[in-house]
C-alpha cells in the first residue's frame, strides 16, 4: 500500500513570496490533516478535511494561509505571501475517517519549508 | 484547551529499558497517543490508549493513568535504531474527534 506522498520535499523561498504544497494521500482515505512542525515542536493541526468539506481550520492563519481538496482527493496548502516564522516542515496526514472511533493517522515525508 | 508536558531528552544504553512520560492537562480527550519521527522523516504512529492501563505491542508498551493525567512510552531492549523524537499525543473527542494535540516532543539517544 502507497503511503502519503508530498511535494515538493524542499523549499526555499525569499519573505512575501507565494509557495504551495500539495499532498496525496492514501487511498481511501476520507479524512486529510495538514500540520505545520516547526523546529523542536511537536505537529501543529492547520486544517482538517473530511472528503471535500472542512472539518477544522481553527488554527490556519486565514489571512495568508489557505487550503483546498477538491475532489476529496489530494490537497494543495498554499501561503501567500511567506512570513520568516512561516519556516517549518508542512506535514500531510490521513486516516480512514470512518467516523466511528478513532483512526490511526499516516503522516508524509513533509516539506521543509526556508523563508528567507 | 489542551497542554502536553514531556521530558525535552532522554538517554540510554543499547539492551536497556527506557520510559519517557507524558503528563497532560486537557479539557477532555478520546484516547492518548505516541509517535516515533526519526530525523528528516514522518511521525509513525507507535501505540494508542483510549482506556487506562497498559498497552503492548512487541518492544513497546505504552500506559494511561487518565486519573493521574498521565501516561508514558516503555521501551524495551533498546536498540540504536531506536534512536528518534517521540510525541504524546492526545486526540479530541466529540466535535474535534481525530484532531491530534502533540507535545513538544523527547529526543531518545541510544548508546552503543
Amino acid at each position: 500500500e502507497a503511503g502519503v506522498a508530498q511535494s515538493p520535499r524542499y523549499k526555499i523561498i525569499e519573505k512575501r513570496q507565494s509557495v504551495a504544497f500539495w499532498c496525496n494521500p492514501i487511498s481511501g482515505h476520507a479524512t486529510l490533516y495538514w500540520y505545520q512542525q516547526i523546529l523542536g515542536q511537536g505537529p501543529k493541526l492547520l486544517i482538517q478535511f473530511q472528503n471535500n468539506g472542512v472539518v477544522d481550520d481553527s488554527q490556519l492563519p486565514k489571512d495568508r494561509f489557505s487550503a483546498e481538496r477538491l475532489k476529496g482527493v489530494d490537497s494543495t496548502l498554499k501561503i501567500q505571501p511567506a512570513k520568516l516564522e512561516d519556516s517549518a516542515v508542512y506535514l500531510c496526514a490521513s486516516s480512514l475517517g470512518t467516523g466511528v472511533n478513532t483512526d490511526t493517522q499516516y503522516f508524509g515525508p513533509g516539506t521543509r519549508l526556508t523563508v528567507l | 484547551g489542551q497542554s502536553l508536558e514531556q521530558p525535552s531528552e532522554v538517554t540510554a544504553v543499547e539492551g536497556a529499558i527506557v520510559q519517557i512520560n507524558c503528563t497532560y492537562q486537557t479539557s477532555g480527550f478520546y484516547g492518548l497517543s505516541w509517535y516515533q519521527q526519526h530525523d528528516g522523516g514522518a511521525p509513525t504512529f507507535l501505540s494508542y490508549n483510549a482506556l487506562d492501563g497498559l498497552e503492548e505491542t512487541g518492544r513497546f508498551s505504552s500506559f494511561l493513568s487518565r486519573s493521574d493525567s498521565y501516561g508514558y512510552l516503555l521501551l524495551q531492549e533498546l536498540q540504536m535504531k531506536d534512536s528518534a523524537s517521540y510525541f504524546c499525543a492526545v486526540e479530541g473527542r466529540g466535535s474535534t474527534l481525530g484532531r491530534l494535540y502533540f507535545g513538544r516532543g523527547t529526543q531518545l539517544t541510544v548508546w552503543p
